[in-house]
């Protein structure tokens, strides 16, 4: 089955720069979307189709995308961005969509 | 804005049955998919299914590890999508949420609107 890899931690001072990678063969295809999710909520969209942003979103919030590999980057990272992150697409047929594993950013 | 409430969890012996809903407010419901994905107690996040919307004739998809026990159905006139699970097992045990899919056009399909959660405890 399709799986999109994650590292599971990323810790960064605040003010610095956060980049959290997504890889998966199909990336190269399909569309990525990032996700953040704080202790005892639900997910919140912050990307879609791969680096578009919408409303609400902080500019400092950004996605890229290269070949099999998506990018969410947090610049000026600040407390409030303490969250989990996950990327999320579709395998290459778009018949099925998986999650990866979550990155727990850490804001030291 | 739309919104999306879940209900129906609660505990439920392991070869058991459940059905969740998911309530939206709005008129955009009737033209989106709805996606249902879950997460144990401290795990990701997993996608369960879809179903699409009536000019895609109502197509449902599953995750492997739930296909041929859960179905999900939805009710346009209720703007209300459902989640009916049998033979429930403990690893089923986690926090659903309901979804909703954006278009292709706008989003590309992206989960765009999240429900708050019902738990579901098979023990």
């Amino acid at each position: 089955s399709y799986e999109l890899t994650q590292p599971p931690s990323v810790s960064v001072s605040p003010g610095q720069t956060a980049r959290i990678t997504c890889s998966g063969d199909a990336l190269a295809n399909q569309y990525a979307f990032w996700y953040q999710q704080k202790p005892g909520q639900a997910p919140v969209m912050v990307i879609y189709k791969d680096n578009e942003r919408p409303s609400g979103i902080p500019e400092r919030i950004s996605g890229s995308s290269s070949a099999t590999t998506v990018t969410l980057t947090i610049s000026g990272v600040q407390a409030e961005d303490e969250a989990d992150y996950y990327c999320q697409s579709a395998n290459s047929s778009g018949t099925y969509w998986v999650f990866g594993g979550g990155t727990k950013l850490t804001v030291l | 804005e739309v919104q999306l409430v879940e209900s129906g969890g609660g505990l439920v012996q392991p070869g058991g049955s459940l059905k969740l809903s998911c309530a939206a407010s709005g008129s955009t419901f009737s033209g989106s998919a709805m996606h249902w994905v879950r997460q144990a107690s401290g795990k990701g996040l997993q996608w369960v299914g879809r179903i699409s919307s009536k000019p895609k004739n109502y197509a449902t998809v599953y995750a492997a590890s739930v296909k041929g026990r859960f179905t999900i159905s939805r009710d346009d006139s209720k703007n209300t999508a459902y989640l009916q699970m049998n033979s429930l097992k403990t690893e089923d045990t986690a926090v659903y949420y309901c979804s909703r899919g954006g278009t292709t056009v706008t989003t590309g399909g992206a989960f765009d609107i999240w429900g708050q959660g019902t738990m579901v405890t098979v023990s």
